[in-house]
């Protein structure tokens, strides 16, 4: 068990429609990183929060948005649903904003976009 | 552009044998790091590598890494079923900007290997 936990672990929906994912990072880490995991992109780093700021932002859609509350969790809220944003997205976690940093991972959640 | 390319994209190992799978990358870094992920699984974290010529070693893994060349390898020795996995290598890029420095995690594609008795 990384510490890190994500939430649903399987969302089904249709096209057009909106859903949050949601993510608790481990205790004491003030980084929080999205990925998105899909068959024919890998593992694509979208967006990362410290401490409640965007730090780093990566190849994510303007559909697609997240955020870090003062507690820490963040969420990212994706719109306008596509069959193609089908995909594992994966949040992970570290101590600090910036490297050498090991990436502590959730478990994902499936999304799935009919 | 930031680009990280793993190969091959598929190994098929008989148990017992040696095998090494390579990552290469676009600019310049001295941060590197090897995940595996299981099948359905998350991903778990094996090596961090720092500076050139770094090498780790675990069980019967093993990681190096040569910046210069911009080239990170992963041995594998006497391979077990246990193996059996999906191997990544990711790059930690500085991208200087107005304002600062940010990093940039910018995983490989990702090697699947399957062990066979």
């Amino acid at each position: 068990d990384s510490g890190v936990t994500q939430t649903p672990k399987h969302l089904i929906t249709a096209t057009g429609q909106r859903v949050t994912l949601r993510c608790s990072p481990r205790s004491g880490d003030l980084s929080v990183y999205w990925y998105q995991q899909s068959l024919d992109q890998g593992l694509q780093f979208l967006i990362q929060y410290y401490n409640g700021e965007e730090r780093a932002k990566g190849n994510i859609l303007e559909r697609f948005s997240a955020q870090q509350f003062p507690d820490l969790h963040s969420e990212l809220n994706l719109s306008s649903l596509e069959l193609g944003d089908s995909a594992l997205y994966f949040c992970a976690s570290s101590v600090g904003s910036s490297g050498p940093w090991r990436l502590f991972f959730g478990s994902g959640t499936q999304l799935s976009v009919l | 552009e930031l680009k990280v390319e793993q190969n091959p994209l598929f190994l098929s190992m008989q148990e017992g044998k040696n095998y090494t799978i390579y990552c290469n990358y676009s600019t310049t870094s001295d941060r590197l790091y090897w995940y595996r992920q299981d099948p359905g699984k998350s991903l778990e974290s094996l090596f961090v590598l720092l500076s050139n010529g770094a090498v780790k070693q675990e069980g019967r893994l093993m990681a190096s890494l040569d910046t210069k060349a911009r080239l990170s390898t992963l041995h594998i020795t006497a391979a077990v079923h246990d193996l059996s996995a999906t191997y990544f290598c990711a790059v930690d890029f500085l991208l200087r900007n107005y304002g600062g420095a940010t990093n940039k995690l910018i995983f490989g594609t990702g090697t699947l290997l399957a062990v066979q008795p």
